[in-house]
């Protein structure tokens, strides 16, 4: 079970961080990763992040202005991003992989999505 | 990266089979077996019903099948019912350690 937080208005060059609360799973022994989808548009893989929090990786569209995140011992994803701008608007999915020795794009367990909105 | 490439749109009536492709590279859907499809209903999470290119989850409808020849990857739904209604996206694990969708098919019920 995957919930995420955090989301709202934010102007834009402002920053946010918003959360995924995970429970009923071994959460430090997979891949976690972040999903958007832009309202009305197609998903778009944002990050992920490994077991330990050691390897992690970013889209081109977010390299530099975003940071994955995870504490283990409070089962808990995050998504720090900064220098927002208008096409970061949209639903943010926390999503976990199957495996945890190493990241395959299958997410078989979906958080119900947070909302968050660029503009001025 | 660009998007892997899906038919914005796919129709059937009920009872038929529709295909979706998804086309990619060399750099992505060719080299590896890590695809995946997702059916997402409107105001919903996607959900996973294809992976590692034709793999079912447990307890996804053996009407889902799913294959891949070079760059392409396809998703076939038979027997085709009014709640398959949905978009769907493959997704990709890329050479550069990083993951591709699709942009995403409707498929409408006629």
């Amino acid at each position: 079970h995957l919930v995420e937080s955090g989301g709202g208005l934010v102007t834009p060059g402002g920053s946010l961080r918003i959360s995924c609360a995970a429970s009923g799973f071994t959460f430090s022994g997979y891949y976690m990763t972040w999903v958007r989808q832009a309202p009305g548009k197609g998903l778009e893989w944002v990050s992920y992040i490994s077991g330990s929090g050691s390897n992690t990786n970013f889209a081109d569209s977010v390299k530099g202005r975003f940071t994955i995140s995870r504490d283990n011992t409070m089962n808990t994803l995050f998504l720090q991003m900064n220098s927002l701008r208008a096409e970061d608007t949209g639903v943010y999915y926390c999503a976990r992989d199957v495996t945890a020795v190493a990241v395959t794009g299958t997410f078989d367990i979906w958080g119900q999505g947070t909302m968050v909105t660029v503009s001025s | 990266q660009s998007a892997l490439t899906q038919p914005a749109s796919v129709s059937g009536s009920p009872g038929q089979s529709v295909t979706i492709s998804c086309t990619g590279s060399s750099s992505d859907i060719g080299a590896y077996n890590y695809v995946s499809w997702y059916q997402q209903h409107p105001g919903n999470a996607p959900k996973i019903i294809i992976s590692d290119v034709s793999t079912r989850p447990s307890g996804v409808s053996s009407r889902f099948s799913g294959s891949k020849s070079g760059n392409t990857a396809s998703l076939t739904i038979s027997g085709l019912r009014t709640e398959d209604e949905a978009d769907y996206y493959c997704s990709s694990y890329t050479s550069s350690t990083t993951l591709i969708f699709g942009g995403g098919t409707k498929l409408t019920v006629l």
